[in-house]
């Protein structure tokens, strides 16, 4: 089985702090993604990585950043978190065969205060 | 860009069909997935079509016409576990699968 491991669950944080969401993966896939999503407005692609150390930026990288220095691991981060930043995070992998599947982590609820 | 545009909601009666549609635009289209997510759960992937027609995995069926940058997911025999969201998402070529999602379906179902 797939498995996607997001480390946290559920984070609060004040504005202005620094915050990074870790997603980890175990299939040794190429393709990585973090989606934010909000009520209304569906899965919103932040950024994407399709090898170590490559990113591509989605639809809506401001405020955001990401790491990938090993293939298992891609980071989210937020240089300085803003209320509007308060949303579900989603990361996900694609698989092997081409066909569009996601695997998705369970998500990371963030509550900037 | 890329857009998708599906409905917000739909409401059906248990044990009805129930189709639920998306319309695209986009440059390199690759194909069309859906997916399904549950409140407070994650997006778990339904089906997908890269050819036009249709495709069918036991209760849920998708059909594709990329000529008319369509399609839709069409769900037989509805029970209430399938009361969920549904999200119709494109995936281009020509950024190594970048996959874009609609803004979702919720779909109520009545007993």
């Amino acid at each position: 089985d797939v498995k996607v491991t997001q480390s946290s669950r559920y984070l609060v944080k004040r504005t202005g702090e620094k915050v990074f969401l870790e997603c980890v993966q175990d299939m040794d896939h190429e393709n990585m993604f973090w989606y934010r999503q909000d009520p209304g407005l569906g899965l919103r692609l932040i950024y994407f990585s399709y090898d170590v150390k490559m990113k591509e930026k989605g639809d809506i990288p401001e405020g955001y950043s990401v790491s990938r220095e090993k293939k298992e691991r891609f980071s989210l981060i937020l240089e300085s978190a803003s209320t509007n930043q308060t949303s579900m995070y989603l990361c996900a992998i694609t698989g092997t065969s081409n066909t569009g599947e996601l695997f998705f982590g369970e998500g990371s609820r963030l509550t900037v205060l | 860009g890329q857009s998708l545009e599906q409905p917000s909601e739909v409401t059906a009666v248990e044990g009805a069909i129930v189709q639920i549609n998306c319309t695209y635009q986009t440059s390199g289209f690759y194909g069309l997935s859906w997916y399904q997510q549950h409140d407070g759960g994650a997006p778990t992937f339904l089906s997908y079509n890269a050819l036009d027609g249709l495709e069918e995995t036991g209760r849920f069926s998708s059909f594709l016409s990329r000529s008319d940058s369509y399609g839709y997911l069409l769900l037989q025999e509805l029970q209430m576990k399938d009361s969920a969201s549904y999200f119709c998402a494109v995936s281009s070529i020509y950024r190594d699968d970048k996959i874009i999602f609609g803004k979702g379906t919720r779909l109520h179902i009545l007993p």
